[in-house]
């Protein structure tokens, strides 16, 4: 078990191009979950699956936002023509379902620094 | 709705002094609460959490957090602080009924004073 991991860890595009990000989770956690976290705010929750099924989305997630978990596996996060407002760090995490009990803990990955040009 | 106030966006403590972070939240079921702490470019790490039961957790690294119903507080403290604490915290709750997704704080950055 070798935890959550991103990549690619930074990114930098320029304003309107397409960029997508990757998360691989703990392998026996069926949870995944995005967040964004801008300079200076804590990180803020954009959209979460359960298996490969996409449960919830924030209204931050606009349509040029779009994420998948195909295999209930990994997932990608995908921005299509980024503006300078999506710079920030994406951060993954996932977890066991609250079935035991009611809640189980977010395990994060180390994050996607995406810097738009 | 729900919401995370960590009321100190600054804090400078000596090393070896006592630290207390405030944390208060907003939530209208049982919370369930965490202490996650970030060093610069790295991803977040959970350093305690409550769900129920006794109201003083203890967590790694030393710290412990005290759960106070009445004043919406989960304040973090830890009794002699280390340099390599130095770093910011966020202070989260969890919504079980929206997916377990969790709800932060705008954080509070903690300096140490050599």
């Amino acid at each position: 078990d070798t935890g959550v991991s991103q990549n690619p860890r930074h990114k930098i595009t320029k304003r309107g191009q397409n960029v997508t990000f990757r998360c691989d989770p703990i392998s026996e956690h069926n949870r995944l979950y995005w967040y964004r976290q801008t300079l200076g705010q804590g990180p803020e929750f954009l959209t979460y699956f359960q298996n490969e099924a996409q449960l919830e989305k924030s209204r931050l997630l606009s349509d040029r936002f779009s994420a998948e978990r195909p295999k209930g596996s990994f997932s990608t996060l995908e921005i299509q023509r980024t503006e300078q407002g999506d710079s920030a760090m994406y951060l993954c995490a996932s977890s066991l379902p609250g079935l035991a009990r009611p809640y189980n803990e977010q395990f994060f990955g180390p994050g996607t620094r995406l810097t738009v040009l | 709705a729900q919401s995370v106030t960590q009321p100190d966006i600054h804090i400078t403590v000596s090393e070896g002094a006592s630290l207390e972070l405030r944390c208060n939240y907003s939530y209208g079921a049982t919370p369930y609460l965490f202490w996650y702490v970030q060093s610069p470019g790295q991803g977040l790490q959970l350093l305690l959490k409550y769900f129920s039961g006794d109201t003083l957790v203890q967590g790694i690294k030393g710290f412990e957090a005290e759960f106070k119903r009445s004043q919406s507080s989960f304040n973090l403290r830890k009794p002699s602080v280390h340099w390599s604490d130095a770093a910011e915290y966020f202070c989260a709750v969890g919504l079980m009924e929206y997916g377990n997704k969790l709800v932060f704080g705008a954080g509070t950055i903690l300096r140490v004073k050599s």
